[in-house]
């Protein structure tokens, strides 16, 4: 059973449109909600994290939206480019466990 | 430069070979996990250590069997009893101890295991 669902599989988008890639999660001993982004043949790299005692975070063109209340958190990014090409993983962290989203591979078209 | 390194980067199975995948990390992290990539399934944990000489199963750790004999290094070995062992191998490692443990995992760059 997966601990954290992630959708879509899937997103094709024009540069500078707004992607947005959402995450639930169930359990509530999660404290700690990371996304990486993860290039062909190469290992995920964190882009942003954000704790459930905060509602918005940004850092640069990525921001992180979460709903605690919903078990919800999802990941914007503004003015996509191109190079934002990847597949994207969102995650939660159960102390020294982290569960991770199936992924979303995201296409920004010139 | 401090990071992980896995290698081979990619790596050829026969049916019936055990093959081992290597990790080694200069982070001085304590924590080191091994990941298997599927497509459309995400990243579903194979084995964790917390500490040197010690390691706990994650869900799919059937098939698979690691040791943690120096904080460097966890290697991965994928035996013959692993039914289905083509896919994308991940190695991590994690930081930030403290009560609210780990905050961030480190990748490698990954091994590609094919059986022939």
């Amino acid at each position: 059973q997966q601990q954290v669902k992630q959708s879509p599989q899937s997103l094709i988008v024009q540069k500078g449109g707004i992607p947005i890639i959402n995450c639930a999660y169930e359990n509530t001993a999660f404290d700690y909600f990371p996304w990486y982004q993860q290039f062909p043949g190469k290992g995920p790299a964190l882009l942003i994290a954000i704790r459930p005692d905060v509602s918005e975070k940004k850092e640069g063109r990525f921001t992180i939206s979460f709903n605690k209340s919903a078990k919800q958190f999802s990941l914007h990014i503004m003015d996509s480019q191109p190079g934002d090409s990847a597949t994207y993983f969102c995650a939660a962290r159960d102390f020294n466990k982290f569960y991770f989203g199936s992924g979303t591979k995201l296409n920004v078209k010139p | 430069d401090g990071g992980i390194t896995q290698s081979p980067k990619y790596l050829f199975r026969k049916e019936g070979q055990n093959v081992t995948l290597s990790c080694e990390q200069n982070l001085n992290h304590d924590a080191m996990y091994w990941y298997r990539q599927d497509p459309g399934q995400g990243l579903r944990l194979i084995y964790y250590s917390q500490i040197v000489n010690d390691f706990q199963k994650g869900d799919i750790a059937e098939g698979y069997s690691v040791s943690r004999e120096k904080k460097e290094s966890f290697p991965l070995t994928v035996t013959s009893a692993q039914k289905n062992p083509t896919a994308f191998y991940l190695c991590a490692s994690m930081g930030g101890q403290g009560a609210r443990g780990n905050t961030e995992a480190f990748f490698g760059q990954g091994t590609r295991l094919t059986v022939v």
